[in-house]
């Protein structure tokens, strides 16, 4: 059964810091890896998708990688800012659902 | 284009009650998923629709059905609601053209409260 687990579970930094979120999982027969984003109350934002053949993905101040081999993903978050504050989830697709991490709830302050 | 809309976006409903809500996906995708969010369970899968038929089926009671339309559009029902049913219910679509390429674009959901 596919577990996936997130450190750490919540982070306050200040601005301006260079972040690692972790996400690992149990099973590494995965078709992909999603990292999302969630503000209070809200629905999921999709931030990066990494494909089973990837390795990484960049988007402006992001970046993830994936190493299906020791069942590990990083997103790590440059230059953080105050509206980077949110929960962040990982989610495996591995057969035919996506399952998710328990998050990182993350705080940037000023 | 327009993202993922799901209807109502608040709920309130009482005990035994059934409930029934609505998620219009991305125009042009044909899979629709259905999650719930719940601060001790954490986003849980129910049920997955491609093409107006129910593909991938969660570990829940019977009482959550869904349903997709010629359209896409997709709808889930509770039945005889209990108090543990109050959480987000978020609805995801994805064009699912393959597994390797299978990406999910959420809505803002629906909050269900069950008094």
């Amino acid at each position: 059964k596919q577990e996936v687990t997130q450190i750490p579970a919540a982070l306050s930094v200040p601005e301006g810091e260079n972040l690692v979120l972790n996400c690992s999982f149990t099973d590494s027969a995965i078709y992909n890896l999603q990292w999302f984003r969630q503000d209070p109350g809200k629905g999921l934002t999709s931030l990066l998708l990494i494909q089973s053949s990837q390795r990484e993905q960049t988007s402006g101040r992001l970046n993830a990688s994936l190493d299906k081999s020791s069942g590990r993903s990083t997103l790590y978050i440059a230059a953080s800012q105050p509206g980077d504050s949110a929960t962040y989830l990982c989610a495996v697709y591995n057969t035919d659902k996506l399952i998710f991490g328990t998050g990182t709830r993350l705080q940037v302050f000023p | 284009k327009a993202g993922v809309t799901q209807t109502p976006r608040y709920l309130i409903k009482t005990r035994g009650q059934q409930v029934t809500l609505s998620c219009s996906p991305i125009s042009g995708h044909r899979s629709v998923s259905w999650y719930q969010q719940t601060p001790g369970q954490g986003l849980q899968f129910l049920f997955e629709y491609f093409s107006e038929t129910q593909r991938n089926k969660g570990n829940f009671p019977g009482r959550f059905s869904g349903r997709q339309f010629s359209n896409s559009r997709s709808e889930m029902n509770v039945s005889t609601l209990e108090l543990g049913d109050s959480a987000l219910y978020l609805c995801a679509s994805s064009s699912r053209t393959s597994e390797s390429s299978y990406e999910q674009y959420f809505g803002p959901g629906t909050r269900l409260t069950v008094t």
